[in-house]
């Protein structure tokens, strides 16, 4: 079955631009979530949507938002962009709900979005 | 503290060593634990999942889990070139939000 897919894959910004992002999970999963991945922090977590709700939030600033669609699929919007939010974005979806089918609710990753903030 | 704790590294092996990656996570509560590959460049990627004490095993793979410890490990037996990456620990405390680590990077010296 498809992955996840990430969308735009590379993208050039400016401070003070704003960018969205999207992601389609896979099939039959409905929990979507975020994160920025920096050399010097590692995966931070950004926020994690199911069923259309927001369940989970990370430390980031309100400049990062996201939501999610009826079909899973999810947005995140960066607004009034820094040069500190150039990072990888990455989104991971999973089945979400409990108790999990395989035993675990096991994140699968997309590809990812590169956003290079200038 | 963090939620997850793990040694940077660089960890060098070399080939056809057993590779050793550790990982501590603060809560107690934690519940399910998480060992993922990520290439350099690339996205992270699941080798395997535990969430009993004990010993899981997957190929040249075995994850060892010590709740009381609150230790999570990741063997990796004939260490070949191709396992030289990054390796991610992640714990699920409650829900569904996962915690990671900061990875350790493992290289595999032919």
């Amino acid at each position: 079955k498809a992955g996840v897919t990430q969308t735009p894959r590379y993208l050039i910004k400016t401070r003070g631009q704003q960018v969205t992002l999207s992601c389609s999970p896979i099939s039959g999963h409905r929990s979507v979530s975020w994160y920025q991945q920096t050399p010097g922090q590692g995966l931070q977590f950004l926020f994690e949507y199911f069923s259309e709700t927001q369940r989970n939030k990370g430390n980031f600033p309100g400049r990062f938002s996201g939501r999610q669609f009826s079909n899973s699929r999810s947005e995140m919007n960066v607004s009034t962009l820094e040069l500190g939010d150039s990072a990888l974005y990455l989104c991971a979806s999973s089945w979400g709900g409990l108790p999990p089918p395989s035993g675990a609710n096991v994140l699968t990753f997309g590809a990812g979005s590169r956003l290079t903030v200038l | 503290q963090k939620e997850v704790e793990q040694n940077s590294g660089p960890l060098s092996v070399p080939e056809g060593a057993i590779a050793s990656l550790n990982c501590t996570y603060s809560d107690r509560g934690s519940q399910s634990f998480f060992w993922y590959r990520q290439y350099s460049g690339k996205s992270p990627e699941l080798i395997m999942f535990i969430y009993s004490n004990g010993d899981k095993e997957d190929g040249r793979f075995t994850a060892q889990l010590n709740k009381a410890s609150q230790y999570v490990s990741l063997l990796i037996r004939d260490s070949q070139p191709s396992d030289s990456a990054t390796y991610l620990c992640a714990v699920i405390i409650s829900g569904n939000q996962f915690y990671f680590g900061t990875g350790t990077s493992l290289t595999v010296i032919p």
